[in-house]
């Protein structure tokens, strides 16, 4: 079953708005969680690491004031896109990683964010 | 240069194909490889790991050379259900990990 939750998985919204899109780890303490964007037919980009208590650190290029990230506990991270314009259109998925699996990440079902 | 770099493709297979994808690195501190499979407007699925020694998951084998940075994927008796696009990630510090373009596969009836 799911391990990271995701929420919502569709928005739809006018330009100026501002979306937050929640990441949460179901069974297990998400030590670090990642916010990644992805363009249609392109890869999944890194935009940001979060750790629990501590501010987040973007990728270059990512503007830390547009994505605001806040990761105030163990199970929940969200993203928060401030007014948003079309461009900021894309596919945003969050995945997590703790002590559960062998997996380096587990990843969230991911928001389509649609600016008109 | 991209640290990860994929073929992006289309590959079209008929049903029953063997295919092979190639994925090279650039990052040789790079700790671990996998390849994650990812369907359209979903998230990525982890299809499996990958080692210097080979990986073999039923139709699905993949391959590391770390003395080449080169990592390979292969696919026998191509299913339709296989069409998708497969990413070839590295694991670096931190549990960072880092996405190729991918590839996409498409196999036709």
């Amino acid at each position: 079953g799911a391990v990271v939750s995701q929420h919502p998985s569709r928005v739809i919204c006018k330009s100026g708005t501002s979306v937050k899109i929640e990441c949460r780890s179901l069974d297990f303490q998400a030590t670090t969680m990642f916010w990644y964007r992805q363009f249609p037919k392109k890869s999944l980009m890194l935009m940001a690491t979060s750790n629990e208590g501590s501010k987040a650190t973007y990728e270059q290029g990512v503007e830390k004031d547009k994505f605001l990230i806040n990761h105030a506990s163990l199970t929940l991270s969200t993203l928060t896109v401030t007014s948003a314009h079309p461009e900021d259109s894309s596919f945003y998925i969050c995945s997590a990683s703790g002590n559960r699996g062998s997996q380096p990440q587990h990843f969230g079902d991911g928001t389509r964010l649609s600016i008109l | 240069r991209k640290e990860v770099e994929q073929d992006p493709g289309p590959f079209n297979v008929p049903e029953g194909a063997t295919v092979a994808f190639n994925c090279t690195y650039s990052n040789s501190a790079s700790q671990s490889f996998f390849w994650y499979r990812q369907d359209c407007r979903k998230e990525p699925k982890l299809l499996m790991s990958v080692y210097s020694s080979g990986n073999e998951d039923g139709r699905f084998t993949a391959q590391l050379n770390r003395a080449s940075q080169y990592i390979s994927l292969l696919i026998r008796d191509s299913k339709l259900s296989d069409s998708a696009t497969y990413l070839c990630v590295a694991h670096n510090a931190g549990n960072m990990l880092t996405f190729g373009g991918g590839t996409r596969l498409m196999v036709k009836p």
